[in-house]
């Protein structure tokens, strides 16, 4: 199994460009999330999905939007790429929603917007 | 506001000496995980305490949860260099439905 996979692993934007930030997995899991790293602020989250056709915002949604029409596939659109949204940006999967279960992260994508 | 927060920011240690770092919440959880995460990698998955556990061990690792005080604390034991990561605590969010991660740990292991 490839678990949860990101692309691209490193994308320099400039501002108000537009690009998406694919993610995909391979267990079958019913919950993706995406999550912005910030130094010194954790894991926010950006927005989330409980099954395909099924999307909600999480703690900071503004400026991204996604989508999940298949189980595997959930990927996340920055609409007007701002210097606000350069951070490292987490795709994770797991079987259900909350602390029960054990998140799967993918490696990755850090996104630099000048 | 963090519902978890780590403490201490940073920790650097020898190797051979055990890690200890600590989480504190705001409001009541129903499960509490921990997370590694080294550098330039996404985080992994160490353990999840429920809230009606006391303590949970898995190889070096040992967690401890008391609810009257809010808080978690995980131990490494006979720390190595590869130890070396950042640590994060998860815990629900007030709606129980999804879950915060806390700023983080940096533990340094020195060989």
């Amino acid at each position: 199994n490839a678990g949860v996979t990101q692309t691209p692993k490193f994308q320099v934007l400039k501002t108000g460009q537009s690009m998406t930030l694919q993610c995909a997995q391979d267990m079958n899991h019913e919950y993706m999330s995406w999550y912005r790293q910030d130094p010194g602020m954790g894991l926010r989250l950006i927005h989330y999905s409980v099954g395909a056709g099924i999307t909600d915002q999480g703690e900071v949604p503004n400026g991204y939007n996604v989508s999940r029409s298949t189980t595997e596939d959930f990927p996340l659109r920055l609409l007007s790429a701002a210097p606000s949204q350069t951070s490292v940006y987490f795709c994770a999967s797991s079987w259900g929603r909350g602390s029960s279960y054990e998140q799967y992260f993918g490696p990755g994508t850090r996104l630099t917007v000048t | 506001s963090q519902q978890g927060e780590e403490d201490p920011q940073a920790l650097s240690i020898q190797e051979g000496e055990n890690a200890t770092m600590n989480c504190s919440y705001k409001t009541s959880i129903n499960n509490l995980q921990w997370y590694r995460q080294n550098s330039g990698r996404g985080l992994v998955h160490l353990i999840l305490i429920r809230s009606n556990e006391r303590e949970k061990h898995s190889g070096r690792l040992r967690v401890t949860l008391d609810t009257s005080k809010k808080s978690s604390s995980l131990l490494i034991t006979a720390s190595r260099a590869a130890d070396t990561a950042s640590y994060f605590c998860a815990t629900d969010a007030p709606a129980y439905d999804k879950v915060i991660f806390g700023p983080g740990t940096s533990l340094s292991v020195i060989p």
